[in-house]
């Protein structure tokens, strides 16, 4: 079946410049999650949704940064006045909770969109 | 709060060669732990995980075994091959009011032919 999309896979914005990346997760996966890899680092939180509740937004880097997720399908990150350090590949990955909170949800990633500010 | 601890990278090993790359964590309840793994230029994908202790995660000749004891879950292989290459992450979901998976920050494996 399909994977998690995202898009653009690119995207180059001046500096200052509002961008807005999206995210399709697998049909059915209730859970959604956005990262930030910055080049050859680790993978850093950003924001998590759950079903009907409320996201978890503590990874969010500034005021800056803001997501919405429509019920359980798309979900857009939105970056106002975009600045050099937010240059980065952005993750999205969607999961499936099923079975209480003892069972394994491994996540799906998407491709990735790589934002770069000049 | 929930954690992983990797080790530090990047390694560098032969064709053929073992290895080992160690993880361990500190989490309350029952997490579930995870190796990811991103080959260059592929997203992240699962490469194996355990959900309970002493379950031995297994895939592509790699193990991992959930040892709760020591809160660890180091991931080897006995004989690497330049294709397996790539950044390899620990990580770890358990439920602390949501489902939040903690990603360790990566290990990088250079395989030389």
């Amino acid at each position: 079946g399909a994977g998690v999309s995202q898009s653009p896979s690119n995207k180059v914005t001046e500096k200052g410049k509002d961008v807005e990346l999206r995210c399709d997760p697998i049909s059915g996966h209730t859970a959604l999650y956005w990262y930030r890899q910055r080049l050859g680092q680790g993978l850093e939180f950003l924001i998590y949704f759950q079903g009907n509740s409320a996201p978890d937004k503590s990874g969010l880097p500034s005021d800056r940064f803001s997501a919405e997720r429509t019920g359980e399908s798309v979900s857009t990150l939105t970056i106002q006045r975009t600045q050099q350090e937010d240059s980065a590949v952005y993750l999205c990955a969607s999961s499936r909770i099923s079975g209480g909170i003892l069972s394994s949800y491994e996540q799906y990633f998407g491709p990735g969109t790589r934002l770069t500010v000049t | 709060g929930n954690s992983v601890t990797q080790m530090e990278g990047p390694v560098t090993l032969s064709e053929e060669a073992f290895l080992t790359i160690n993880c361990t964590y500190t989490a309350t309840g029952y997490p579930s732990l995870f190796w990811y793994v991103q080959y260059p230029g592929e997203g992240l994908q699962l490469l194996l995980k355990a959900t309970k202790a002493d379950d031995k995660g297994s895939n592509k000749g790699f193990e991992a075994t959930y040892r709760k004891e020591t809160t660890s879950f180091h991931l080897e292989k006995g004989s690497v091959q330049v294709s397996d290459s790539a950044v390899y992450f620990c990580a770890l979901s358990g439920y602390t009011g949501g489902f939040k998976t903690i990603f360790g920050a990566g290990t990088r494996l250079f395989v030389k032919a």
